[in-house]
Protein backbone atom coordinates (compact mmCIF):
# COMPACT_ATOMS: atom_id res chain seq x y z
CA UNK A 1 0.00 0.00 0.00
CA UNK A 2 1.59 3.33 -1.00
CA UNK A 3 1.21 5.11 2.17
CA UNK A 4 3.33 8.96 1.03
CA UNK A 5 1.15 9.60 -2.36
CA UNK A 6 2.39 12.70 -4.73
CA UNK A 7 -0.73 13.37 -7.08
CA UNK A 8 0.90 15.26 -9.15
CA UNK A 9 3.45 13.62 -11.49
CA UNK A 10 4.18 16.99 -13.12
CA UNK A 11 4.35 20.86 -12.60
CA UNK A 12 5.43 23.16 -14.85
CA UNK A 13 6.11 27.01 -13.59
CA UNK A 14 7.70 30.51 -15.07
CA UNK A 15 11.23 30.98 -13.44
CA UNK A 16 11.04 33.53 -10.94
CA UNK A 17 7.37 32.35 -10.05
CA UNK A 18 6.45 29.93 -7.24
CA UNK A 19 6.59 26.41 -7.21
CA UNK A 20 3.94 24.46 -5.45
CA UNK A 21 4.29 20.58 -4.68
CA UNK A 22 1.98 18.44 -2.58
CA UNK A 23 2.18 15.20 -0.90
CA UNK A 24 0.27 13.30 1.66
CA UNK A 25 0.60 10.48 3.45
CA UNK A 26 -1.52 7.79 5.46
CA UNK A 27 0.43 6.60 8.66
CA UNK A 28 -0.15 8.55 11.73
CA UNK A 29 3.12 7.16 12.98
CA UNK A 30 5.17 9.07 10.80
CA UNK A 31 7.41 11.29 12.61
CA UNK A 32 9.79 13.04 10.18
CA UNK A 33 9.45 14.17 6.88
CA UNK A 34 11.84 15.36 4.19
CA UNK A 35 11.81 16.32 0.37
CA UNK A 36 14.50 14.80 -1.91
CA UNK A 37 15.54 16.52 -5.89
CA UNK A 38 16.77 14.39 -8.46
CA UNK A 39 18.09 14.96 -11.47
CA UNK A 40 18.51 12.38 -14.54
CA UNK A 41 21.49 9.72 -14.20
CA UNK A 42 21.69 10.94 -9.95
CA UNK A 43 21.16 9.89 -7.09
CA UNK A 44 18.52 12.01 -5.27
CA UNK A 45 20.12 14.22 -3.23
CA UNK A 46 18.45 15.69 0.07
CA UNK A 47 17.04 19.01 0.09
CA UNK A 48 15.07 19.69 2.91
CA UNK A 49 13.12 18.21 6.23
CA UNK A 50 11.17 18.84 9.13
CA UNK A 51 9.78 16.96 12.03
CA UNK A 52 6.83 16.29 13.25
CA UNK A 53 6.39 18.42 15.92
CA UNK A 54 7.18 21.36 13.71
CA UNK A 55 4.85 23.34 11.04
CA UNK A 56 7.47 24.83 9.04
CA UNK A 57 10.79 24.90 8.31
CA UNK A 58 12.57 27.18 5.74
CA UNK A 59 16.05 26.95 4.39
CA UNK A 60 16.89 29.80 1.16
CA UNK A 61 14.19 29.90 -1.32
CA UNK A 62 13.04 26.19 -0.12
CA UNK A 63 9.91 26.33 2.91
CA UNK A 64 8.31 23.16 3.75
CA UNK A 65 5.31 23.47 5.38
CA UNK A 66 3.32 20.74 7.60
CA UNK A 67 -0.28 19.98 8.71
CA UNK A 68 -0.52 16.87 10.82
CA UNK A 69 -3.81 16.91 11.35
CA UNK A 70 -4.57 16.88 7.48
CA UNK A 71 -1.83 14.50 7.02
CA UNK A 72 -0.35 16.82 4.44
CA UNK A 73 2.90 18.37 3.74
CA UNK A 74 3.87 20.84 0.71
CA UNK A 75 7.27 22.21 -0.66
CA UNK A 76 7.57 25.95 -1.64
CA UNK A 77 10.68 26.84 -3.50
CA UNK A 78 10.72 30.90 -4.17
CA UNK A 79 11.62 32.03 -6.63
CA UNK A 80 11.46 29.06 -9.19
CA UNK A 81 15.35 28.73 -10.99
CA UNK A 82 15.71 26.80 -14.59
CA UNK A 83 18.27 24.61 -12.01
CA UNK A 84 15.20 23.68 -9.68
CA UNK A 85 13.87 21.97 -12.63
CA UNK A 86 14.01 17.98 -11.50
CA UNK A 87 12.09 15.43 -10.27
CA UNK A 88 11.08 16.33 -6.71
CA UNK A 89 10.33 12.99 -4.16
CA UNK A 90 8.42 13.17 -0.65
CA UNK A 91 10.01 10.80 2.03
CA UNK A 92 8.32 10.22 5.07
CA UNK A 93 10.11 8.46 7.87
CA UNK A 94 9.53 5.63 10.70
CA UNK A 95 11.01 5.98 14.27
CA UNK A 96 13.64 3.03 12.81
CA UNK A 97 14.54 5.55 10.38
CA UNK A 98 12.88 3.90 7.51
CA UNK A 99 11.84 5.63 4.72
CA UNK A 100 8.46 5.63 2.73
CA UNK A 101 9.23 7.63 -0.70
CA UNK A 102 6.10 9.21 -3.02
CA UNK A 103 6.09 8.22 -6.87
CA UNK A 104 7.72 12.11 -7.39
CA UNK A 105 6.52 15.20 -9.30
CA UNK A 106 8.69 16.31 -12.14
CA UNK A 107 9.10 20.07 -11.86
CA UNK A 108 10.26 21.76 -15.33
CA UNK A 109 11.00 25.80 -15.17
CA UNK A 110 10.64 27.97 -18.10
CA UNK A 111 12.33 30.68 -18.82
CA UNK B 1 34.69 14.46 0.91
CA UNK B 2 33.45 11.08 -0.96
CA UNK B 3 29.80 10.54 -1.18
CA UNK B 4 27.98 7.22 -1.50
CA UNK B 5 30.29 5.10 -3.85
CA UNK B 6 28.54 2.79 -5.87
CA UNK B 7 30.17 0.01 -8.80
CA UNK B 8 29.52 -0.61 -11.31
CA UNK B 9 27.34 2.41 -12.95
CA UNK B 10 26.06 0.15 -15.35
CA UNK B 11 25.26 -3.29 -15.80
CA UNK B 12 23.90 -5.49 -18.67
CA UNK B 13 23.80 -9.30 -18.45
CA UNK B 14 22.33 -12.21 -19.42
CA UNK B 15 19.43 -13.70 -17.65
CA UNK B 16 19.95 -16.25 -15.52
CA UNK B 17 23.29 -14.37 -14.60
CA UNK B 18 25.03 -13.77 -11.23
CA UNK B 19 24.77 -10.15 -10.73
CA UNK B 20 26.80 -8.61 -7.72
CA UNK B 21 26.16 -4.86 -6.79
CA UNK B 22 28.74 -2.91 -4.64
CA UNK B 23 28.27 -0.03 -2.13
CA UNK B 24 30.95 1.91 0.00
CA UNK B 25 28.91 4.02 2.64
CA UNK B 26 29.76 7.84 3.92
CA UNK B 27 32.46 6.89 6.01
CA UNK B 28 31.27 7.54 10.32
CA UNK B 29 27.76 6.70 8.87
CA UNK B 30 26.11 3.22 10.78
CA UNK B 31 23.21 2.34 8.54
CA UNK B 32 23.26 1.83 5.05
CA UNK B 33 19.97 0.95 2.76
CA UNK B 34 19.60 -0.71 -0.52
CA UNK B 35 16.92 0.92 -2.65
CA UNK B 36 15.38 -0.26 -6.25
CA UNK B 37 14.06 2.48 -8.56
CA UNK B 38 11.16 1.52 -11.30
CA UNK B 39 8.70 3.17 -13.67
CA UNK B 40 6.10 0.88 -12.08
CA UNK B 41 6.76 0.88 -8.56
CA UNK B 42 9.01 4.16 -8.10
CA UNK B 43 11.10 4.13 -5.24
CA UNK B 44 11.23 1.28 -3.04
CA UNK B 45 13.76 0.25 0.12
CA UNK B 46 14.79 -3.72 -0.31
CA UNK B 47 16.90 -4.10 3.11
CA UNK B 48 18.47 -1.84 5.41
CA UNK B 49 21.28 -2.32 8.10
CA UNK B 50 22.13 -0.86 10.76
CA UNK B 51 26.25 -1.17 12.36
CA UNK B 52 26.38 -4.12 9.36
CA UNK B 53 23.48 -5.74 11.22
CA UNK B 54 20.55 -6.73 8.74
CA UNK B 55 17.66 -4.78 10.86
CA UNK B 56 15.05 -5.47 8.15
CA UNK B 57 14.78 -7.17 4.80
CA UNK B 58 10.93 -7.38 3.90
CA UNK B 59 11.73 -5.54 0.54
CA UNK B 60 14.07 -8.19 -1.20
CA UNK B 61 11.46 -9.55 -3.66
CA UNK B 62 12.82 -13.07 -3.84
CA UNK B 63 15.11 -15.77 -2.40
CA UNK B 64 17.35 -14.95 -5.16
CA UNK B 65 18.27 -11.35 -3.67
CA UNK B 66 20.92 -11.38 -0.88
CA UNK B 67 22.72 -8.46 0.90
CA UNK B 68 25.71 -8.15 3.23
CA UNK B 69 27.76 -6.17 4.86
CA UNK B 70 31.00 -7.68 5.83
CA UNK B 71 32.57 -3.93 7.29
CA UNK B 72 31.11 -0.37 8.05
CA UNK B 73 32.76 0.52 4.72
CA UNK B 74 31.19 -2.26 2.28
CA UNK B 75 27.77 -3.85 1.13
CA UNK B 76 27.00 -6.13 -1.59
CA UNK B 77 23.82 -6.74 -3.12
CA UNK B 78 23.70 -9.95 -5.08
CA UNK B 79 20.95 -10.98 -7.12
CA UNK B 80 21.17 -14.93 -8.50
CA UNK B 81 20.18 -15.81 -11.05
CA UNK B 82 18.83 -12.49 -12.66
CA UNK B 83 15.72 -12.21 -14.42
CA UNK B 84 14.81 -9.33 -17.49
CA UNK B 85 12.32 -8.08 -14.53
CA UNK B 86 14.98 -6.82 -12.03
CA UNK B 87 15.85 -4.80 -14.73
CA UNK B 88 16.30 -1.24 -12.47
CA UNK B 89 18.66 1.61 -11.16
CA UNK B 90 19.28 0.53 -7.71
CA UNK B 91 20.36 3.34 -4.90
CA UNK B 92 22.58 2.28 -2.25
CA UNK B 93 21.45 5.33 0.54
CA UNK B 94 23.82 5.61 4.04
CA UNK B 95 22.76 7.93 7.58
CA UNK B 96 23.90 8.76 10.61
CA UNK B 97 21.36 7.54 13.17
CA UNK B 98 21.42 8.28 16.81
CA UNK B 99 18.58 8.92 19.18
CA UNK B 100 17.87 12.50 17.61
CA UNK B 101 18.48 11.64 14.47
CA UNK B 102 16.99 13.64 11.17
CA UNK B 103 16.87 10.33 9.40
CA UNK B 104 18.28 11.83 6.40
CA UNK B 105 19.63 9.53 4.05
CA UNK B 106 22.60 10.46 1.16
CA UNK B 107 22.36 8.48 -1.84
CA UNK B 108 24.64 6.85 -4.43
CA UNK B 109 24.45 7.29 -7.87
CA UNK B 110 22.90 4.27 -8.69
CA UNK B 111 23.65 1.24 -10.52
CA UNK B 112 21.70 1.06 -13.53
CA UNK B 113 20.94 -2.82 -14.17
CA UNK B 114 19.80 -4.37 -17.25
CA UNK B 115 18.61 -8.10 -17.90
CA UNK B 116 18.08 -9.90 -21.41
Amino acid sequence: DQQVKQNSPSLSVQEGRISILNCDYTNSMFDYFLWYKKYPAEGPTFLISISSIKDKNEDGRFTVFLNKSAKHLSLHIVPSQPGDSAVYFCAAADSWGKLQFGAGTQVVVTP
Amino acid sequence: DAGVIQSPRHEVTEMGQEVTLRCKPISGHNSLFWYRQTMMRGLELLIYFNNNVPIDDSGMPEDRFSAKMPNASFSTLKIQPSEPRDSAVYFCASSFSSDDSSYEQYFGPGTRLTVT
